[in-house]
C-alpha cells in the first residue's frame, strides 16, 4: 500500500492563481481530511469528508474549497490564493473517522503564496 | 471548546536523558487522546493513544497515561536517542461522535543531543 500520497510536494504561486492539491489513499478509508500548519499553530483543520459525495467545513474553512467524487481522491482547490495561505498543507485519512481512529497523513505540500 | 495546551521547546535533551513533554486538555465528555511525531520533512504519525481515563498508550519507549481527574496526557520516555528528534504533537478527538477531526497542540520540537 503507498498510503496517502499527496502532489505537488512544493508549490509557488502568485496572489490571485487558483491551484488543486491532490490527496490519494488506497487503504479504502471512509474518513479524508486536509489540515494546514502554521509556525506555533499546530495543525488546523480546513476540510473534511466522512465518505465520497459528503464534505463539510472544519475550523478555517475560508478561501478553500473541496469535492469527493470517490472514496480514494480528496481534492484541495484554492479559489484565489493569498499569501496568508502560505503553508504546509497534509491530507489525512483514517478507516471512519471516529475519535478512537488512527489518522493517516500524507508527507504533505509546501505552499508559498507571493 | 476543545484545546489542546503542551510546552513548545524547543526542548533540548542529551543522549539517554529522561523525557517528559507536558500535555493538558480542555474537552466535554470523554474525548480519546493521542501523540503523533512529526520526523524532519515527513508528515505526522501515529505514536500512541488512549482511549479512556487510566488507560496508558506505549509505544517504542514512549508512555503516556490518560489522566481525566487532571486533564493531562503527558509523554515519557526513560532514556531518549538522537533518533527521537522530533516535533511532537498531543491532541484529541472528540467526544460524543461526529467525524470533524483532531484537535492538535502546537507542538514540541524535540532535540536530542549525542
Amino acid at each position: 500500500n503507498a498510503g496517502v500520497t499527496q502532489t505537488p510536494k512544493f508549490q509557488v504561486l502568485k496572489t490571485g492563481q487558483s491551484m488543486t492539491l491532490q490527496c490519494a489513499q488506497d487503504m479504502n478509508h471512509e474518513y479524508m481530511s486536509w489540515y494546514r500548519q502554521d509556525p506555533g499553530m499546530g495543525l488546523r483543520l480546513i476540510h473534511y469528508s466522512v465518505g465520497a459525495g459528503i464534505t463539510d467545513q472544519g475550523e478555517v474553512p475560508n478561501g478553500y474549497n473541496v469535492s469527493r467524487s470517490t472514496t480514494e481522491d480528496f481534492p484541495l482547490r484554492l479559489l484565489s490564493a493569498a499569501p496568508s495561505q502560505t503553508s504546509v498543507y497534509f491530507c489525512a485519512s483514517s478507516l471512519a473517522g471516529g475519535i478512537t481512529d488512527t489518522q493517516y497523513f500524507g508527507p504533505g505540500t509546501r505552499l508559498t503564496v507571493l | 471548546g476543545n484545546s489542546v495546551t503542551q510546552m513548545e521547546g524547543p526542548v533540548t535533551l542529551s543522549e539517554e536523558a529522561f523525557l517528559t513533554i507536558n500535555c493538558t486538555y480542555t474537552a466535554t465528555g470523554y474525548p480519546s487522546l493521542f501523540w503523533y511525531v512529526q520526523y524532519p520533512g515527513e508528515g505526522l504519525q501515529l505514536l500512541l493513544k488512549a482511549t479512556k481515563a487510566d488507560d496508558k498508550g506505549s509505544n517504542k519507549g514512549f508512555e503516556a497515561t490518560y489522566r481525566k481527574e487532571t486533564t493531562s496526557f503527558h509523554l515519557e520516555k526513560g532514556s531518549v536517542q538522537v533518533s527521537d528528534s522530533a516535533v511532537y504533537f498531543c491532541a484529541l478527538g472528540k467526544s460524543g461522535g461526529g467525524a470533524d477531526g483532531l484537535t492538535f497542540g502546537k507542538g514540541t520540537h524535540l532535540i536530542i543531543q549525542p
